[in-house]
């Protein structure tokens, strides 16, 4: 299995649909996790951390799984400028720091 | 503004002519790293940084090398670059804490390195 793991899409879904995606993670030691969005040819930035208890900002919602370790994002009434990569991030106990490899997320007009 | 700051943002170089992609930070964070990206592969880090003085190989440290002299910097060396060394290069820094960088990366713009 591989440490980090996504969908890598693309998810082409029309304007103001839900869309939700996972992404799955090997080591059961793992701490912190996180989600990123990467514009072409951009730098990824932080979206949200990914909390036990799940959190929620705006239309965005992430929960952790930890018994099928997994997180998810789930982003509501999508919009246009939602388009783009949609990267998890994995930090274990080793220091190590995990990238998925993304989602690439299109939103149809 | 709190920010990571690399340059060049582009750099087309000769094979074999060494090279350094330089990066800053103002954020005080102790915890800097390198990636590289390229199609289909992701964002593979390259080195990282838990402090001055203390650097360590992530996944892809052949052909480079690094150095942290002071809190801010962080420069990224290619001795001798090759053509397999083209790709989107970024920098990242981002606080320490509980022996992990728990507060998610900050990344720089990055630097689009072409070795001809």
């Amino acid at each position: 299995r591989k440490e980090v793991e996504q969908d890598p899409g693309p998810f082409n879904v029309p304007e103001g649909a839900t869309v939700a995606f996972n992404c799955t993670y090997s080591n059961s030691a793992s701490q912190s996790f996180f989600w990123y969005r990467q514009d072409c040819r951009k730098e990824p930035k932080l979206l949200m951390s990914v909390y036990s208890s799940g959190n929620e900002d705006g239309r965005f919602t992430a929960q952790l799984n930890r018994a099928s370790q997994y997180i998810s994002l789930l982003i509501r009434d999508s919009k246009l400028s939602d388009s783009a990569t949609y990267l998890c991030v994995v930090n274990s106990r080793d220091d190590k720091i995990i990238f998925g490899k993304g989602t690439r997320l299109h939103i149809l007009p | 503004e709190a920010q990571v700051t690399q340059n060049p943002r582009y750099l087309i170089t000769v094979t074999g002519k060494k090279l350094t992609v330089t990066c800053s930070q103002n954020m005080n964070h102790e915890y800097m790293s390198w990636y590289r990206q390229d199609p289909g592969l992701g964002l593979r880090q390259i080195y990282y940084s838990m402090n001055v003085e203390v650097t360590d190989k992530g996944d892809v440290p052949e052909g480079y090398k690094v150095s942290r002299k002071e809190k801010r910097n962080f420069p990224l060396i290619l001795e001798s670059p090759s053509p397999n060394q083209t790709s989107l290069y970024f920098c990242a820094s981002s606080l320490w804490s509980d022996g992990q960088p728990n507060y998610g990366y900050t990344f720089g713009s990055g630097t689009r390195l072409t070795v001809v």
